[in-house]
Protein backbone atom coordinates (compact mmCIF):
# COMPACT_ATOMS: atom_id res chain seq x y z
CA UNK A 1 0.00 0.00 0.00
CA UNK A 2 1.64 3.61 -1.32
CA UNK A 3 1.89 6.04 1.29
CA UNK A 4 0.11 8.60 -0.75
CA UNK A 5 -3.68 8.21 -2.15
CA UNK A 6 -4.02 9.02 -5.56
CA UNK A 7 -6.87 7.58 -7.20
CA UNK A 8 -6.30 4.99 -9.32
CA UNK A 9 -7.97 6.01 -12.23
CA UNK A 10 -9.35 9.28 -14.56
CA UNK A 11 -10.58 9.86 -17.14
CA UNK A 12 -11.58 13.21 -19.74
CA UNK A 13 -12.23 14.23 -23.57
CA UNK A 14 -9.56 16.10 -25.28
CA UNK A 15 -9.79 20.11 -24.61
CA UNK A 16 -11.04 19.13 -21.07
CA UNK A 17 -9.67 19.70 -17.54
CA UNK A 18 -9.07 17.04 -15.32
CA UNK A 19 -7.42 17.13 -11.51
CA UNK A 20 -5.76 14.37 -10.33
CA UNK A 21 -5.89 14.39 -6.00
CA UNK A 22 -2.72 13.18 -3.70
CA UNK A 23 -3.80 13.02 0.11
CA UNK A 24 -0.53 12.13 2.51
CA UNK A 25 -0.17 12.93 6.31
CA UNK A 26 1.28 15.70 8.07
CA UNK A 27 4.37 14.14 8.01
CA UNK A 28 4.54 14.60 4.12
CA UNK A 29 2.13 16.08 2.18
CA UNK A 30 0.94 18.55 4.69
CA UNK A 31 3.89 19.19 6.26
CA UNK A 32 5.95 20.22 3.63
CA UNK A 33 6.54 21.71 0.33
CA UNK A 34 8.49 19.08 -1.81
CA UNK A 35 5.93 17.38 -3.71
CA UNK A 36 6.33 16.04 -6.81
CA UNK A 37 4.13 15.28 -10.04
CA UNK A 38 5.62 12.76 -12.67
CA UNK A 39 4.09 11.46 -16.05
CA UNK A 40 4.80 8.26 -17.27
CA UNK A 41 4.24 6.29 -20.79
CA UNK A 42 3.88 3.21 -20.98
CA UNK A 43 7.40 1.20 -21.30
CA UNK A 44 9.26 4.49 -20.69
CA UNK A 45 10.87 6.04 -17.23
CA UNK A 46 9.01 9.22 -15.50
CA UNK A 47 9.42 12.65 -16.64
CA UNK A 48 8.89 15.26 -14.13
CA UNK A 49 6.80 17.80 -14.48
CA UNK A 50 6.14 19.54 -11.73
CA UNK A 51 8.20 20.04 -8.56
CA UNK A 52 8.03 21.75 -4.98
CA UNK A 53 4.01 21.89 -5.42
CA UNK A 54 3.67 24.42 -8.31
CA UNK A 55 6.70 24.95 -10.12
CA UNK A 56 6.90 23.76 -13.72
CA UNK A 57 10.37 22.33 -14.90
CA UNK A 58 11.27 24.34 -18.42
CA UNK A 59 10.20 22.65 -21.34
CA UNK A 60 6.51 21.58 -19.64
CA UNK A 61 3.31 23.12 -20.94
CA UNK A 62 1.71 25.69 -18.97
CA UNK A 63 -1.16 23.14 -19.42
CA UNK A 64 0.16 21.20 -16.41
CA UNK A 65 -0.67 22.94 -13.22
CA UNK A 66 -0.79 22.32 -9.18
CA UNK A 67 -1.41 23.22 -5.81
CA UNK A 68 -1.68 22.07 -2.04
CA UNK A 69 -4.38 22.40 0.14
CA UNK A 70 -3.84 20.77 3.72
CA UNK A 71 -2.75 17.48 3.54
CA UNK A 72 -3.72 16.92 -0.20
CA UNK A 73 -1.86 18.13 -3.48
CA UNK A 74 -3.37 17.76 -6.83
CA UNK A 75 -2.43 18.34 -10.44
CA UNK A 76 -4.56 20.09 -12.81
CA UNK A 77 -4.43 19.19 -16.83
CA UNK A 78 -5.96 21.58 -18.95
CA UNK A 79 -6.54 21.06 -22.55
CA UNK A 80 -6.56 17.44 -22.37
CA UNK A 81 -4.53 16.44 -25.47
CA UNK A 82 -4.11 13.03 -26.47
CA UNK A 83 -0.68 12.69 -25.71
CA UNK A 84 -1.40 13.17 -22.09
CA UNK A 85 -2.51 9.39 -21.53
CA UNK A 86 -0.47 8.30 -19.48
CA UNK A 87 0.14 7.11 -15.50
CA UNK A 88 0.67 10.29 -13.16
CA UNK A 89 2.44 9.70 -9.92
CA UNK A 90 2.61 12.21 -6.76
CA UNK A 91 5.81 12.07 -4.62
CA UNK A 92 6.40 14.14 -1.65
CA UNK A 93 9.70 14.32 1.58
CA UNK A 94 8.67 12.66 4.68
CA UNK A 95 9.52 13.04 7.89
CA UNK A 96 8.92 9.21 8.67
CA UNK A 97 11.24 6.09 8.87
CA UNK A 98 11.32 6.89 4.77
CA UNK A 99 12.74 10.00 2.98
CA UNK A 100 10.77 10.28 -0.35
CA UNK A 101 6.97 8.32 -0.45
CA UNK A 102 5.11 7.69 -3.60
CA UNK A 103 1.58 7.40 -4.64
CA UNK A 104 0.29 4.82 -5.92
CA UNK A 105 -0.25 6.49 -9.51
CA UNK A 106 -3.35 7.37 -11.44
CA UNK A 107 -3.96 5.69 -15.18
CA UNK A 108 -5.39 8.79 -17.34
CA UNK A 109 -7.27 7.84 -20.12
CA UNK A 110 -8.43 10.42 -22.91
CA UNK A 111 -11.62 9.73 -24.18
CA UNK B 1 19.77 17.16 -19.61
CA UNK B 2 22.23 14.46 -18.54
CA UNK B 3 22.45 10.73 -19.24
CA UNK B 4 21.60 7.98 -17.44
CA UNK B 5 22.57 4.38 -17.99
CA UNK B 6 21.77 1.30 -15.61
CA UNK B 7 23.23 -2.12 -16.15
CA UNK B 8 23.43 -5.09 -13.89
CA UNK B 9 19.66 -6.29 -13.90
CA UNK B 10 19.63 -10.19 -13.90
CA UNK B 11 16.99 -13.11 -12.60
CA UNK B 12 18.91 -14.31 -9.43
CA UNK B 13 17.11 -16.55 -6.70
CA UNK B 14 15.52 -15.58 -3.56
CA UNK B 15 18.47 -14.84 -0.72
CA UNK B 16 21.20 -14.06 -3.59
CA UNK B 17 22.74 -11.22 -4.25
CA UNK B 18 23.16 -8.65 -7.14
CA UNK B 19 24.83 -5.65 -7.99
CA UNK B 20 23.46 -2.52 -10.04
CA UNK B 21 25.67 0.21 -11.91
CA UNK B 22 24.63 3.70 -13.13
CA UNK B 23 26.79 5.36 -15.27
CA UNK B 24 25.99 9.09 -15.58
CA UNK B 25 27.40 11.85 -18.20
CA UNK B 26 26.47 15.15 -18.83
CA UNK B 27 26.07 16.16 -15.38
CA UNK B 28 28.28 17.48 -12.81
CA UNK B 29 28.48 13.88 -10.59
CA UNK B 30 30.58 14.98 -8.31
CA UNK B 31 27.71 17.26 -7.08
CA UNK B 32 25.23 15.15 -7.93
CA UNK B 33 22.87 13.23 -5.09
CA UNK B 34 21.97 10.50 -6.73
CA UNK B 35 18.62 8.18 -5.67
CA UNK B 36 17.69 4.81 -6.44
CA UNK B 37 13.84 4.25 -7.51
CA UNK B 38 11.93 1.06 -8.45
CA UNK B 39 9.21 -0.58 -10.19
CA UNK B 40 7.27 -3.72 -10.11
CA UNK B 41 5.78 -5.42 -13.00
CA UNK B 42 2.71 -3.01 -13.09
CA UNK B 43 3.01 -1.48 -10.26
CA UNK B 44 3.82 2.35 -8.91
CA UNK B 45 7.24 3.89 -8.09
CA UNK B 46 8.76 3.27 -5.15
CA UNK B 47 11.54 5.23 -3.51
CA UNK B 48 14.42 2.96 -2.60
CA UNK B 49 17.73 5.35 -0.84
CA UNK B 50 19.81 8.65 -2.57
CA UNK B 51 23.47 9.18 -1.36
CA UNK B 52 24.18 12.85 -1.25
CA UNK B 53 27.34 14.64 -3.21
CA UNK B 54 30.54 13.63 -0.96
CA UNK B 55 30.91 18.02 -0.67
CA UNK B 56 27.62 17.69 0.95
CA UNK B 57 28.62 14.81 3.51
CA UNK B 58 27.76 11.83 1.46
CA UNK B 59 24.96 10.63 3.78
CA UNK B 60 23.16 8.02 2.63
CA UNK B 61 19.28 7.61 3.25
CA UNK B 62 17.22 3.89 2.49
CA UNK B 63 13.64 3.01 2.44
CA UNK B 64 12.22 1.00 5.13
CA UNK B 65 12.00 -2.15 2.99
CA UNK B 66 15.37 -2.49 2.21
CA UNK B 67 17.34 -0.70 5.02
CA UNK B 68 19.69 -3.38 6.21
CA UNK B 69 20.34 -5.46 2.85
CA UNK B 70 20.71 -2.97 0.04
CA UNK B 71 23.71 -0.59 -0.04
CA UNK B 72 24.44 2.71 -2.77
CA UNK B 73 27.66 3.94 -2.99
CA UNK B 74 29.32 6.03 -5.75
CA UNK B 75 32.53 6.13 -7.43
CA UNK B 76 33.32 9.79 -8.53
CA UNK B 77 36.18 9.46 -10.23
CA UNK B 78 33.83 7.45 -12.93
CA UNK B 79 30.70 8.92 -12.65
CA UNK B 80 29.13 5.49 -11.37
CA UNK B 81 26.48 5.18 -8.76
CA UNK B 82 26.12 1.45 -7.72
CA UNK B 83 23.14 -0.48 -6.02
CA UNK B 84 24.24 -3.28 -4.03
CA UNK B 85 21.43 -5.59 -3.09
CA UNK B 86 21.99 -8.79 -1.02
CA UNK B 87 19.53 -10.95 0.79
CA UNK B 88 17.07 -10.66 -2.35
CA UNK B 89 13.51 -11.11 -2.07
CA UNK B 90 10.96 -12.00 -4.33
CA UNK B 91 8.93 -8.41 -3.67
CA UNK B 92 12.39 -7.11 -4.66
CA UNK B 93 11.45 -7.67 -8.57
CA UNK B 94 11.21 -4.63 -10.00
CA UNK B 95 12.74 -2.64 -13.22
CA UNK B 96 15.51 -0.25 -11.12
CA UNK B 97 16.10 3.31 -12.11
CA UNK B 98 18.74 5.61 -11.17
CA UNK B 99 17.56 9.17 -10.75
CA UNK B 100 18.72 12.84 -10.05
CA UNK B 101 17.62 16.22 -9.87
CA UNK B 102 20.34 17.94 -12.02
CA UNK B 103 20.72 19.52 -14.19
CA UNK B 104 17.93 21.38 -11.96
CA UNK B 105 18.03 21.68 -8.15
CA UNK B 106 15.54 21.03 -5.30
CA UNK B 107 15.82 21.16 -1.63
CA UNK B 108 16.94 17.58 -0.79
CA UNK B 109 17.52 16.68 -4.42
CA UNK B 110 14.13 14.48 -4.35
CA UNK B 111 12.55 15.68 -7.58
CA UNK B 112 13.78 13.53 -10.22
CA UNK B 113 14.77 15.61 -13.63
CA UNK B 114 16.71 12.67 -14.96
CA UNK B 115 16.35 9.42 -14.98
CA UNK B 116 18.06 6.42 -16.87
CA UNK B 117 16.15 3.28 -18.74
CA UNK B 118 16.04 1.08 -15.98
CA UNK B 119 17.37 -2.02 -15.29
CA UNK B 120 14.78 -4.94 -14.20
CA UNK B 121 15.94 -7.73 -11.44
CA UNK B 122 14.02 -10.81 -11.11
CA UNK B 123 14.42 -12.87 -8.32
CA UNK B 124 12.43 -15.99 -8.08
CA UNK B 125 11.71 -18.47 -5.64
Amino acid sequence: QSALTQPASVSGSPGQSITISCTGTSSDVGGYNYISWYQQHPGKAPKLIIYEVSNRPSGVSNRFSASKSDNTASLTISGLQAEDEADYYCSSYSDTDTLVVFGGGTKLTVL
Amino acid sequence: EGQLVESGGDLVKAGGSLRLSCAASGINFNHAWMSWVRQAPGKGLEWVGRIKSKTSGGTIDYAAPVRDRFTVSRDDSKSTLYLQMNSLKTEDTAVYYCATDLPMHCTHGICYKSWGQGTLVTVSS
